[in-house]
């Protein structure tokens, strides 16, 4: 099943902070964050592991919630090459195939 | 390193033509998938592979075939084409619990 992501867009200023969420109705193994720019292949980001562990640099990190399957993506102090959109990809079980949500496109103006 | 090459970049084709997309990965990573991407529906899982010899179905595999003979290869076939079928493909590998790389695309119109 499809993850949910929210919100589906955002716009942004320069130096904005901006939180995407992706939600799951199935036990997670893990989750992946990826970023596409428009006519790109999407680029990883990150992936969060089972344990809740929060990853990622100082401007952009995840963490990711066990318990209620779900996994936030924050974007601190936004820059205009951050404009793109976001996708959340889970897996249920080691060794399967990312299912990906429907993405959260990003805008950041200065 | 290449990473994942796709090919063709463009592809025209007339509605009950088949074809095979093609896809290799250079840094001999044990999965491979086939995505398909259509506005407003993200990325939806065609078919995908943990191994040599290994595939499964993902999410839309009505239409496709895939085969997994090396670790390096994963082609795509479409058996008879459809104007649904029209969409940006995409190959991606990985190498275990790391993030997928993805291939540049391959942009499919079904006339």
């Amino acid at each position: 099943q499809q993850p949910v992501q929210s919100p589906q867009a955002v716009i942004l200023r320069e130096g904005e902070d901006a939180v995407i969420n992706c939600s799951s109705s199935k036990a997670l193994y893990s989750v992946h964050w990826y970023r596409q720019k428009h006519g790109e292949a999407p680029v990883f980001l990150m992936i969060l592991l089972k344990g809740g562990e929060q990853k990622g640099h100082e401007k952009i990190s995840a963490s990711f919630n066990e318990k209620k399957q779900q996994s936030s993506l924050y974007l601190t102090a936004s820059q205009l090459s951050y404009s793109g959109t976001y996708f959340c990809g889970t897996a249920s079980q080691a060794g399967t195939a990312l299912i990906f949500g429907k993405g959260t496109t990003l805008s950041v103006s200065s | 390193n290449a990473g994942v090459t796709q090919t063709p970049k463009f592809q025209v084709l007339k509605t009950g033509q088949s074809m095979t997309l093609q896809c290799a990965q250079d840094m001999n990573h044990e999965y491979m998938s086939w995505y398909r991407q259509d506005p407003g529906m993200g990325l939806r899982l065609i078919h995908y592979s943990v191994g040599a010899g290994i595939t499964d179905q993902g999410e839309v595999p009505n239409g496709y075939n895939v085969s997994r003979s090396t670790t390096e290869d994963f082609p795509l076939r479409l058996l008879s084409a459809a104007p649904s079928q029209t969409s940006v493909y995409f190959c991606a590998s990985s190498g275990g619990s790391r993030g997928y790389t993805f291939g540049s695309g391959t942009r499919l119109t079904v006339v």
